[in-house]
C-alpha cells in the first residue's frame, strides 16, 4: 500500500518570491509520482509527473519537481511565484496497476 | 472534445433522499474513477471501472454504488443519502491504469441536510 505526506497544509509566500511544497510518500514497490493543481471551484489539472528517467521533471507553468528515491521524497519548486499560483496543489503516488493516492493537499497563497 | 464532464455540478439532498451523478468522457478511455474531496483530506477514491460493464470497489465505498453500461459513461448514485456524504465529487478517467495521468471533471458539490 502506498501513501502520500505533505507536510504544509498552508504555504503563505509573496509574489516573485521562490517557493518549495513538501510531498514525502510510502511504498514497498515501485511508483509513479505526480503534482495536481486546484484553482478555485475547479477540477485537478496536471502540473507534472515521473514515471522514470531523469530525476528532474519540469512541468508547466514554471514549476519543476525532483524526485529522491533515498528520501522518498518529491517536492514542487517555482523559483517566482505569481498571484495566479495561488491554489491548491496535490501530491500522488501510483504503483504499477494500482489506484491513485493523494496527499491532503497544500494551500498556496500568493501574497502581492 | 469537452474531455471529462460532470452532471449536475450543484445538488442539495435531505437525509434518505436519493439521487445518481453522472460522469462522461469522449477521449475513449477504458478506466473511470469517482473521488470524494473532504477538506484536508486529498481524495479518496470511491469505486472505479476498468472497463465497460466493470465496477470496483475503492477506499470508501460504503453508501454508494456505480454503473458503467457505456464505456463513456460512469454513474455513481446514493440510495439514501446521509449529512456525511456532503462533499465535492470529481470523476476522472484515463487510458491506461498505471503510469498514465487522470483527467479529471469539474465537480459536483453536494449538500446533505
Amino acid at each position: 500500500a502506498q501513501s502520500v505526506t505533505q507536510l504544509d497544509s498552508q504555504v503563505p509566500v509573496f509574489e516573485e518570491a521562490p517557493v518549495e511544497l513538501r510531498c514525502n510518500y510510502s511504498s514497498s514497490v515501485s511508483v509513479y509520482l505526480f503534482w495536481y493543481v486546484q484553482y478555485p471551484n475547479q477540477g485537478l489539472q496536471l502540473l507534472l509527473k515521473y514515471l522514470s528517467g531523469s530525476t528532474l521533471v519540469k512541468g508547466i507553468n514554471g514549476f519543476e519537481a525532483e524526485f529522491n528515491k533515498s528520501q522518498t521524497s518529491f517536492h514542487l519548486r517555482k523559483p517566482s511565484v505569481h498571484i495566479s499560483d495561488t491554489a491548491e496543489y496535490f501530491c500522488a503516488v501510483m504503483g504499477y496497476g494500482q489506484n491513485f493516492v493523494f496527499g491532503p493537499g497544500t494551500r498556496l497563497s500568493v501574497l502581492p | 472534445n469537452a474531455g471529462v464532464t460532470q452532471t449536475p455540478k450543484f445538488r442539495v439532498l435531505k437525509t434518505g433522499q436519493s439521487m445518481t451523478l453522472l460522469c462522461a468522457q469522449d477521449m475513449n478511455h477504458e478506466y473511470m474513477y469517482w473521488y470524494r474531496q473532504d477538506p484536508g483530506m486529498g481524495l479518496r477514491l470511491i469505486h472505479y471501472s476498468v472497463g465497460e460493464g466493470t465496477t470496483a470497489k475503492g477506499e470508501v465505498p460504503d453508501g454508494y454504488n456505480v454503473s458503467r453500461l457505456k464505456k463513456q459513461n460512469f454513474l455513481l448514485g446514493l440510495e439514501s443519502a446521509a449529512p456525511s456524504q456532503t462533499s465535492v465529487y470529481f470523476c476522472a478517467s484515463s487510458y491506461v491504469r498505471g503510469g498514465d495521468e487522470q483527467y479529471f471533471g469539474p465537480g459536483t458539490r453536494l449538500t446533505v441536510t
